[in-house]
């Protein structure tokens, strides 16, 4: 079975472009999550998605916002890009009510 | 809020020798704990978990975690490691299980020497 896929696997954008970028679940995960993980540091919460409704937003600015489409796909969009944004972005998805949370193996953004 | 504080940024070992990983946590509220580990380029897995009942948890690849209430922690053991073993480690914490938000420590680098 297919584990959690994100694309693009890398990408370069310079400030104040616009990224998206795309996670496909697990098949039957419902729900779907956003991290970001700074280089040295541990990965950060920034949305939960569930049947296409935001249930949980960390602390990250308006800059950034997410979506769930029907098939339980979601994007997260970042705009006016900020060098600080240059991490990767790991997604995960699991099933609800809650099982193990599945990483899958990040896009990594670099922002010059 | 929660916090996780990882006491070691980098922990060296030799092979087959014991290891030990630190993690120490805050919260105000009943917590479930995590072990994950992420290999480099890739993203991260579940090692183990603690959500009730023993309080010593067993995992994958040997790996087990004893959580200790009364001074907040959830220290990460193999008796001996191997040159695999080489990869990131990450504590994480949640105040419900089903609450997505995970709260990560900063990682210990765990490096295996032949």
């Amino acid at each position: 079975d297919a584990g959690v896929t994100q694309s693009p696997t890398h990408l370069i954008k310079t400030r104040g472009q616009q990224v998206t970028l795309r996670c496909s679940p697990i098949s039957g995960h419902k729900s779907v999550s956003w991290y970001q993980q700074v280089l040295g540091q541990g990965p950060q919460f920034i949305f939960q998605y569930y049947e296409k409704e935001e249930r949980g937003r960390g602390n990250f600015p308006d800059r950034f916002s997410a979506r769930q489409f029907p098939n339980y796909s979601s994007e997260l969009n970042v705009n006016a890009l900020l060098l600080g944004d240059s991490a990767l972005y790991l997604c995960a998805s699991r099933t609800y009510p809650p099982g193990e949370l599945f990483f899958g193996e990040g896009s990594r953004l670099t922002v010059l | 809020a929660q916090s996780v504080t990882q006491l070691d940024s980098q922990v060296p070992v030799f092979e087959e020798a014991p290891v030990e990983l630190r993690c120490n946590y805050s919260s105000s509220v009943s917590v479930y704990l995590f072990w994950y580990v992420q290999y480099p380029n890739q993203g991260l897995q579940l090692l183990l978990k603690y959500l009730s009942g023993s309080t010593l948890v067993k995992g994958i690849n040997g790996f087990e975690a004893e959580f200790n209430k009364s001074q907040t922690s959830f220290h990460l053991r193999k008796p001996s490691v191997h040159i695999s073993d080489t990869a990131e480690y990450f504590c994480a914490v949640s105040d419900t299980f089903g609450n997505e938000k995970l709260t990560f420590g900063t990682g210990t680098r765990l490096t295996i020497i032949p």
